[in-house]
């Protein structure tokens, strides 16, 4: 079980905009920068947004990233089909002195 | 451009030992840290450890300490990844990827993963 916690799934229509929220404690999300990564399927993992709500270069601006207290989100406007991908948050814990991820998003565009 | 190359996909028995490996090119091999990710089938990713090229400092996440190992070569900018002794619970995708800085660091760019399927 992860220290951090995102709901297992999520979905949309193309076009809509959805969250997916990742919450944790004062000892990770709460003193650490958090990174989300999206995993298409039969893929390997790439980084979406670093440093709470950075972009690299390539990803579309259509996804962003927030970090308030102990929680962050993912948003994503202008749902697209090819979108349809796990989701992971992950930071650093300094009482675990290690990196967490949360669990994972799956999300479905309907 | 950065890229990270690993070995191919392993068959082993149970007890059998294991190194996998992670070719990094495009950048100076000694100025990031590489880290070792596991996902078992169908399930999520989970952190096994850190390690920096330029002296070897690891970090193992407490799950993984004791039970591998994570080197690096400076002279062929390679990582691995080993095991003395696998078991069938080690059956996962193992990936590497690159990760900027301790503690608020990220990953990328990531390898292709290496499959490792462990069975009798």
């Amino acid at each position: 079980q992860s220290v951090l916690t995102q709901a297992p799934s999520a979905s949309g229509t193309p076009g809509q905009r959805v969250t997916i929220s990742c919450s944790g404690s004062s000892s990770n999300i709460g003193s650490n920068t958090v990174n989300w990564y999206q995993q298409l399927p039969g893929t390997a993992p790439r980084v979406l947004i670093y440093n709470n709500h950075q972009r690299p270069s390539g990803v579309p601006d259509r996804f962003s990233g927030s970090k308030s207290g102990t929680s962050a989100s993912l948003a994503i406007s202008g749902l697209r089909s090819e979108d349809e991908a796990d989701y992971y948050c992950a930071v650093w814990d300094d009482g675990l002195n290690g990196l967490v991820f949360g669990a994972g998003t799956k999300l479905t565009v309907l | 451009e950065v890229q990270l190359v690993q070995s191919r996909a392993e068959v082993k028995k149970p007890g059998e030992s294991l190194k996998i490996s992670c070719k990094a090119s495009g950048y100076s091999f000694i100025s990031y840290w590489i880290a070792w990710v596991r996902q078992k089938p169908g399930k999520g990713l989970e952190w096994m450890g850190t390690i920096h090229p330029s002296d070897s400092d690891t970090r193992y996440s407490p799950s993984f300490q004791g039970h591998v190992t994570i080197s690096a070569d400076k002279s062929f900018t390679t990582a691995y990844l080993q095991w003395s002794s696998l078991k069938s619970s080690d059956t996962a995708m193992y990936y590497c990827a690159r990760f900027s800085s301790l503690p608020n660091g990220w990953f990328d760019p990531w390898g292709q993963g290496t499959l490792v399927t462990v069975s009798s």
